[in-house]
């Protein structure tokens, strides 16, 4: 079945990393993603990764996929007051349409 | 490139009525496009799928009498709640996706119910 989980909270100071750890369990997985939410505001897609590879860079992002364990992590490196958001990890699943299935989401909090 | 609206933004209706939420690709011709639903600190949850000219697929426990989803073009789905009820408020989401892998999401609807 499809369940991606995600620990509920992160706080970090500024200019530290910040780790946002993902577990999901179907192993069919295509493409796993990280979307950034702001209050009030809509998905914005922040990276996706495909399922056979282990990492990805971009800037200050970097996606780090474990499949045997089916472990998904984001680091953002120098964390900003502007990277305060939600962050859900999602997966998608093959088929016609690749349904994407969301995490629970997890609310970082950058301390100045 | 790759915007998608919604319109309207934010809605307060009545008990017992009905409101249509538009879902618009304003820069691509969207294949698919799909309806979440979120509730407050809650994560999204897919309610339906609508692929152009075709009837909408529907998630399990989703009343598709209740959340009629019409996909007329390639770049618009409307979403009508019908006799909306207080426990239909939440923020209604939809997102499109053309050929490729990216699901392009648009800023959400609020709707709250009296």
């Amino acid at each position: 079945g499809e369940d991606v989980e995600q620990s509920l909270f992160l706080s970090v100071r500024e200019g530290d990393s910040s780790v946002i750890n993902c577990t999901y369990t179907d192993s069919s997985s295509t493409y796993l993603y990280w979307y950034k939410q702001e209050p009030g505001a809509g998905l914005q897609l922040l990276t996706y990764i495909f399922s056979n590879m282990d990492m990805k860079q971009d800037q200050r992002l970097t996606v780090l996929l474990n499949k045997k364990d089916k472990h998904l992590s984001l680091r953002i490196a120098d964390t900003q007051t502007g990277d305060s958001a939600i962050y859900f990890c999602a997966e998608s699943l093959p088929g016609g349409y690749q349904k994407v299935t969301f995490g629970t989401g997890t609310k970082l909090q950058v301390i100045p | 490139g790759a915007v998608v609206s919604q319109h309207p933004s934010w809605v307060i209706c009545k008990s017992g009525t009905s409101v249509k939420i538009e879902c618009r690709s304003l820069d691509f011709q969207a294949t698919t496009m799909f309806w979440y639903r979120q509730f407050p600190k809650q994560s999204l949850m897919l309610m339906a799928t609508s692929n152009e000219g075709s009837k909408a697929t529907y998630e399990q426990g989703v009343e598709k009498d209740k959340f009629l989803i019409n996909h007329a073009s390639l770049t618009l789905s409307t979403l009508t709640v019908t006799s909306a009820h207080p426990e239909d408020s939440s923020f209604y989401i939809c997102s499109a996706r053309t050929q490729g892998l990216s699901q392009f999401f648009g800023p959400g609807t609020r709707l709250t119910v009296l």
